[in-house]
């Protein structure tokens, strides 16, 4: 069975720093590894994802992640965040095995302060 | 523009009265989902299709019922047997399971829904 772990439920910053979001994730297969983003009453729109290829991939917004193999993690970042970024961000990896659905983290909270 | 148009945006309902939410895609996906979404708790899947005239219950199907016609639409209805329905919803599509699919979902606006 496939896990998401997103290690902080909330993450306050302020404006112009930098900012990372972590995520673990456990599979037993090769994995593909999403990042999308929520702002307040609407939809997940995605960011950026992990196909294959360079382990470090780039996104909307500024925003980056890392694929980690050996950590099993998909950190995401940006290095100078605005008051707009304050979303709610979930972490998600793509099926594997016999079902096609992906599983999602429960998502971190973004609140950047002016 | 191709997309998913969830209906109405917002919606007030009484206890015990059933209510649906529409869920049309034009993105010509052959997979479909629904989500239910609590402050906290992350996504938790309701009901997913993959073709027309069959679907799948996710893990809180209880006191939710769907149904897949058409391929463009996947209707959520909220009965009267849902305890706690007030919640965000959220539908997705995907392309068809097989080649080429990686598990990214294409989401709709959402729609709330306050049982008063």
């Amino acid at each position: 069975a496939q896990s998401v772990t997103q290690l902080d439920s909330q993450v306050p910053v302020f404006e112009e720093a930098p900012v990372e979001l972590r995520c673990n994730y456990s599979s037993s297969v090769s994995v593909y590894l999403f990042w999308y983003v929520q702002y307040p009453n609407q939809g997940l729109q995605l960011l950026l994802k992990y196909l294959s290829g360079s382990t470090l991939v780039k996104g909307i917004n500024g925003f980056e992640a890392e694929f980690n193999k050996s950590q099993t993690s998909f950190h995401l970042r940006k290095p100078s965040v605005h008051i707009s970024d304050t979303a709610e961000y979930f972490c998600a990896v793509g099926p594997s095995g016999g079902s096609y659905i992906p599983t999602f983290g429960r998502g971190t909270s973004l609140i950047v302060h002016p | 523009d191709g997309g998913i148009t969830q209906s109405p945006k917002y919606l007030f309902r009484k206890e015990g009265q059933n209510v649906t939410l529409s869920c049309e895609q034009n993105l010509n996906h052959d997979a479909m989902y629904w989500y239910r979404q609590d402050p906290g708790q992350g996504l938790r899947l309701i009901y997913y299709s993959q073709i027309v005239n069959d679907f799948q219950k996710g893990d809180i199907a209880e006191g939710y019922s769907v149904s897949r016609e058409k391929k463009e639409s996947f209707p959520l209805t909220v009965t009267s047997a849902q305890k706690n329905p007030t919640a965000f919803y959220l539908c997705a599509s995907s392309p068809r399971p097989g080649t080429g699919y990686t598990g990214e979902l294409f989401f709709g606006e959402g729609s709330r829904l306050t049982v008063l």
